[in-house]
C-alpha cells in the first residue's frame, strides 16, 4: 500500500476509547470543511463535513467540531474500533469558486487491542 | 455504481520518460479534480475540470504536466519528461456540479527512478 510518510503525527488509542484528532486550518475565507479517512492502498474516503455556519455536526460515531475563532477543526470518534486505524486528513474549501480542497498533513490513528 | 477509478495503480518509470495517468470519474460528475501527495507531505491540489474545461489549474507545478479531459468524461494527466521529484501518489476526485463533496479514487503511485 501507499507509504503515508515518515513524519505523520500519530495518535494511539485503546480499543473502545474515544479518539480526538485535531487540525488547524489556514484560510479564514474557507467555509466548508471535511474529514477524510485514508487506509493503506486506498484513496481518501469521506467521513463527515461541516459548513462554517455550524460549530458542531454529528454522524454515526463521529462528531466534527469547528472553532472559527482560532481556525481549529476536530474529529471525535466514539468507541474507537480496530477498523478505525488509518490516516485522517482534514481539508478546507469554499462553497464558491472551484471547490478545491486544501488538505492538512494528516494524523495516523492506531487502535490498540 | 462504480466509484472513481484510476489507472494504473502503480507506475515505475525512469527519469526523463513519459507517463500518462488516467482517471474515470463517477458517471455524471461534471467536476473532476487531480491532486497529488509527494512523499511525506500533504495532499495538494493540481487542477479542476468542469466537464472538458479547465476551471482552475493553479496547482500544476510546471509545464511538464499536462491534463486533458476530452469529451468531458475521463481525464488523463501526462508527465513529460518525468523527474525524480514527481514521485508520489496522484489522486483523482469527482463531484456533481454544485456539490462540495468529492469522491476520491484509489490513487496512482508514481515512482520515478
Amino acid at each position: 500500500g501507499e507509504s503515508v510518510g515518515l513524519h505523520l503525527p500519530t495518535l494511539s488509542v485503546q480499543e473502545g476509547d474515544n479518539s480526538i484528532i485535531n487540525c488547524a486550518y489556514s484560510n479564514s475565507a474557507s467555509d466548508y470543511f471535511i474529514w477524510y479517512k485514508q487506509e493503506s492502498g486506498k484513496g481518501p474516503q469521506f467521513i463527515i463535513d461541516i459548513r462554517s455556519n455550524m460549530d458542531k455536526r454529528q454522524g454515526q460515531r463521529v462528531t466534527v467540531l469547528l472553532n472559527k475563532t482560532v481556525k481549529h477543526l476536530s474529529l471525535q470518534i466514539a468507541a474507537t474500533q480496530p477498523g478505525d486505524s488509518a490516516v485522517y486528513f482534514c481539508a478546507e474549501g469554499s462553497t464558491s469558486g472551484t471547490y478545491k480542497y486544501i488538505f492538512g498533513t494528516g494524523t495516523r490513528l492506531k487502535v490498540l487491542a | 455504481e462504480a466509484g472513481v477509478t484510476q489507472f494504473p495503480s502503480h507506475s515505475v518509470i525512469e527519469k526523463g520518460q513519459t507517463v500518462t495517468l488516467r482517471c474515470d470519474p463517477i458517471s455524471g460528475h461534471d467536476n473532476l479534480y487531480w491532486y497529488r501527495r509527494v512523499m511525506g507531505k500533504e495532499i495538494k491540489f493540481l487542477l479542476h475540470f468542469v466537464k472538458e474545461s479547465k476551471q482552475d489549474e493553479s496547482g500544476m507545478p510546471n509545464n511538464r504536466f499536462l491534463a486533458e479531459r476530452t469529451g468531458g468524461t475521463y481525464s488523463t494527466l501526462k508527465v513529460q519528461p518525468a523527474e525524480l521529484e514527481d514521485s508520489g501518489v496522484y489522486f483523482c476526485a469527482s463531484s456533481l456540479q454544485g456539490d462540495t463533496e468529492a469522491f476520491f479514487g484509489q490513487g496512482t503511485r508514481l515512482t520515478v527512478v
